[in-house]
């Protein structure tokens, strides 16, 4: 069974910074790894998709990255904004149809 | 407009009484799968539908039913729900056997006293 974590569980940083969100998966046999930002009362919305035969994706100001090996991804935000603030959540699997989901980083961006 | 919709949004219901969540999506997505999304615990996948009439286990499957006699509706049947079964549901939807990404519906809180 796959086992993801995310660190750090919450993390506050002003507008305009840099960040890094990272995720960690025990079972290096993963099938893709997704980033999904969640806001509250609402669904997951999809942010980047890396298949395993890739190492990285890119989406305006968003950069995911996944290194097999080492059994981790991160999730690159650029320039922060305000809007950004949510709780962003990494899944991944063994193949298509099972999927196993961290428990999130909650993101606060202070104007 | 492409959407997941569940239904209820909310309900608070009492031990013992059967429940049927609704879900449908208008996209013509073969793949469909439940999850339960618990504090602490990030979401944990249910039961999951490659196509009409096929589903399976996902890793918490017990005291849940699920149904796909059409390809847009995947109801998550609770028979006898318990406390344990109150938290927040979502419902995903995807094209089968790709790479692409799910659309999640904007989820079901249930509350069991």
């Amino acid at each position: 069974k796959q086992e993801v974590t995310q660190i750090p569980a919450a993390l506050s940083v002003p507008e305009g910074e840099n960040l890094v969100l990272n995720c960690s998966f025990t079972d290096s046999a993963i099938y893709n790894l997704q980033w999904f930002r969640q806001d509250p009362g609402k669904g997951l919305t999809s942010l980047l998709l890396i298949q395993s035969s890739q190492r990285e994706q890119t989406s305006g100001r968003l950069n995911a990255s996944l290194d097999k090996s080492s059994g981790r991804s991160t999730l690159y935000i650029a320039a922060s904004q305000p809007g950004d603030s949510a709780t962003y959540l990494c899944a991944g699997g063994r193949d298509f149809n099972k999927f196993y989901f961290g428990s999130g980083t909650k993101l606060n961006v202070k104007p | 407009e492409a959407q997941v919709t569940q239904n209820p949004r909310y309900l608070i219901t009492v031990t013992g009484k059967k429940l049927t969540v609704t879900c449908s999506q208008n996209m013509n997505h073969e793949y469909m799968s439940w999850y339960r999304q618990d504090p602490g615990l990030g979401l944990r996948q249910i039961y999951y539908s490659m196509n009409v009439e096929v589903t399976d286990k996902g890793d918490v499957p017990e005291g849940y039913k699920v149904s796909r006699k059409e390809k847009r509706n995947f109801p998550l049947i609770l028979e006898s729900p318990s406390p344990n079964q109150t938290s927040l549901y979502f419902c995903a939807s995807r094209v089968r056997g790709s790479n692409q990404p799910q659309h999640f519906g904007d989820g079901t809180r249930l509350s069991i006293l």
